[in-house]
């Protein structure tokens, strides 16, 4: 159990568009989703906590304005990067936890190329 | 002080030998600890948990938690190069919604 679905698994787009990123938990209920990004050769960096039914907790320097965070269920929470840019790019994952101690299973991840 | 900190290495080690990573933490209130492998290009998947001080093992995968020491450690027995990654300490401190903090990541690189 405990499986994460994440889609696209890669995208491209142009300067300036928006791209939505989509996370679900298949077989599990996630009230709490988590949204990283990671640079090349760089760890995982904390975007926001996705919280079903409220509004993302945005962790310091993330612009909650161009990445938009939507948990419109208990078992999906999308990320939209809006008018993206070049410096955007990056390898976007989601996570998500049954809950207790087992800590988190992650999505597949999303490469997204912004030219 | 980083919350939780890890060697980048590369960590060398040859093919059969024992690779040993560390990581240490700050929250000494810290409950549950977790090591992630992550293969380039790939997302991280979990290796195993540890709550309890002492020893854990998993196959040829062992956790070891200090609490006192405020580190935790994972050994790989038999390294075989398949287990060249980036091998993530992740930290929950009990707070809401559970959320892990994240180490650096060590990079083992395992040669035949």
């Amino acid at each position: 159990g405990a499986v994460v679905s994440q889609h696209p698994s890669r995208v491209i787009c142009k300067s300036g568009t928006s791209v939505k990123i989509e996370c679900r938990s298949l077989d599990f209920q996630a009230t709490t989703m988590f949204w990283y990004r990671q640079f090349p050769k760089q760890s995982l960096m904390l975007m926001a906590t996705s919280n079903e039914g409220s509004k993302a907790t945005y962790e310091q320097g993330v612009e909650k304005d161009k990445f938009l965070i939507n948990h419109a269920s208990l078992t999906l929470s999308t990320l939209t990067v809006t008018s993206a840019h070049p410096e955007d790019s990056s390898f976007y994952i989601c996570s998500a936890s049954k809950g207790g101690v087992r800590g988190y299973t992650f999505g597949s991840g999303t490469r997204l190329t912004v030219v | 002080q980083k919350e939780v900190e890890q060697n980048s290495g590369p960590l060398s080690v040859p093919e059969g030998a024992i690779a040993s990573l560390n990581c240490t933490y700050s929250d000494r209130g810290s409950q549950s600890f977790f090591w992630y492998r992550q293969y380039s290009g790939k997302s991280p998947e979990l290796i195993m948990f540890i709550y309890s001080n002492g020893d854990k093992e998993d196959g040829r995968f062992t956790a070891q938690l200090n609490k006192a020491s405020q580190y935790v450690s994972l050994l790989i027995r038999d390294s075989q190069p398949s287990d060249s990654a980036t091998y993530l300490c992740a930290v929950n401190k009990g707070n809401a919604g559970n959320m892990l903090t994240f180490g650096g990541g060590t990079r083992l690189m395992v040669k035949p």
